[in-house]
């Protein structure tokens, strides 16, 4: 079974610095796909950034960009320049479409908070 | 913009009550989620359809049943609800991976925070 581990549960960081969110995953799929997903307070989850485990290159969207390293099974987000908006919880996820589930596993989340 | 709307964003249910959440995606995917969102546990999946009428069981699906008769709605079922079913509920949809680029990308609802007493 794949599992998704987030093992820091709450982090701040100051506006304009700056910030790491780890996360570890186990699978034996060969070809699969990584997420994480943003949860402002009272909001709708929304989806950050999206890695496909066959591209070597890593994925960047704006202020946010990911180093995923296939073989140590690490998939961790960079927030540069945060922003007071950036303040949400951040869930990494993952899913192999090809195992014959399209279903996504989640991991349990890490609290970001970005102060003034 | 796609868009999953959740019937209701607050219940208060008593124990041993049926409960009824639903949820419509108005863009035409075929998968469909339950998850169930709790402090310190992340979200864990209930239950999964990939098209109507079928259904798939996710990690906790005791104590919950799900219906799909139309491709825009899911709805989540507590028999009987009971006091540790109080939680968020968030719906999901995604197009499949047949149908996309985006693979695995999901539509999150606004959830539905549900108090069993």
């Amino acid at each position: 079974a794949q599992t998704v581990t987030q093992s820091q549960p709450e982090m701040s960081v100051q506006e304009a610095e700056t910030v790491t969110l780890s996360c570890t995953y186990d699978t034996s799929e060969s070809n699969y796909y990584l997420f994480w997903y943003k949860q402002p307070p009272s909001r709708q989850m929304i989806l950050v950034i999206r890695q496909e485990a066959y591209k070597q290159q890593n994925a960047t969207e704006n202020r946010f960009s990911v180093n995923f390293q296939k073989a140590a099974k690490s998939f961790s987000l960079k927030i540069s320049d945060s922003q007071l908006g950036d303040t949400a919880m951040y869930f990494c996820a993952f899913t192999a479409p090809q195992g014959g589930s399209e279903k996504l596993v989640f991991g349990k989340g890490m609290k970001l908070t970005v102060n003034p | 913009d796609v868009k999953v709307t959740q019937s209701s964003r607050y219940l208060v249910k008593r124990t041993g009550e049926k409960v009824f959440l639903e949820c419509v995606q108005d863009m035409d995917h075929e998968n469909m989620f339950w998850y169930r969102q709790d402090p310190g546990l992340g979200l864990r999946l209930i239950y999964f359809s990939y098209d109507v009428k079928m259904k798939e069981k996710g990690d906790i699906p005791e104590g919950y049943s799900v219906s799909r008769e139309k491709k825009e709605r899911f709805s989540l079922i507590l028999e009987s609800a009971s006091t540790n079913q109080t939680s968020m509920y968030l719906c999901a949809s995604s197009l499949p991976a047949r149908r996309t680029v985006n693979t695995g990308e999901l539509f999150f609802g606004e959830g539905s925070r549900l108090t069993v007493l």
